[in-house]
């Protein structure tokens, strides 16, 4: 099976600082997929950013970028230059391509962005 | 395009009744999943529909059931409501050409049961 561990469940940032959030997987699969999502206040869940398990070179969105390290089965999000309105709980998330669409999602993390 | 569609947003129901809830998926996607969000499990997988077929199924029980139209719509059925059903159900729809699109998902609907 299949697990997703985030092991922070709330985080706080001083506004246009830099923080890091944890996520690490098991799995036995070797091709798979990794996201992070970020849920507001008003529940709607927005895709932040997707790794795949085959390319070796770490994602990267605007202020967002991830460090994926699949041997220690890693996979953390950066948030560079934080924003009040990154201000959300963030889901780690992962899909092996056997299984389809089903997405696999960690226990999330609480991030406060303050002014 | 516009994204993901969900009604009701909130729904009010007593225990033992069924519930119907709707989800309309961004144009020219094929797959639709639905997801239950609750506070003690956390997000958990339901099933998902490709071309009017269920092709992956979660861990729910039989009461738990949906369908897709062949304008790619989806319904998802709750019958005999527990209130452990109380939970904020979400949909996400993805092009469904590769196994492991992205997923972008709707506002959801937030299910009270008395």
């Amino acid at each position: 099976a299949q697990t997703v561990t985030q092991s922070q469940p709330e985080m706080s940032v001083q506004e246009a600082e830099t923080v890091t959030l944890s996520c690490t997987y098991d799995t036995s699969e070797n091709n798979y997929y990794l996201f992070w999502y970020k849920q507001p206040p008003s529940r709607q869940m927005i895709l932040v950013i997707r790794q795949e398990a085959y390319k070796q070179q770490n994602a990267t969105e605007n202020r967002f970028s991830v460090n994926f390290q699949k041997a220690a089965k890693s996979f953390s999000l950066k948030i560079s230059d934080s924003q009040l309105g990154d201000t959300a709980m963030y889901f780690c998330a992962f899909m092996i391509e056997t299984s389809g669409s089903r997405l696999t999602f960690g226990e999330g993390t609480q991030l406060t962005v303050n002014p | 395009k516009a994204g993901v569609t969900q009604t009701p947003r909130y729904l009010i129901k007593t225990r033992g009744q069924q519930v119907t809830l709707s989800c309309s998926p961004i144009s020219g996607h094929r797959s639709v999943s639905w997801y239950q969000q609750t506070p003690g499990q956390g997000l958990q997988f339901l099933f998902e529909y490709f071309s009017e077929t269920q092709r992956n199924k979660g861990n729910f029980p039989g009461r738990f059931s949906g369908r897709q139209f062949s304008n790619s719509r989806s319904e998802m059925n709750v019958s005999t409501l527990e209130l452990g059903d109380s939970a904020l159900y979400l949909c996400a729809s993805s092009s469904g050409t590769g196994r492991t699109d992205t997923q972008y998902f709707g506002p959801g609907t937030r299910l009270t049961v008395l």
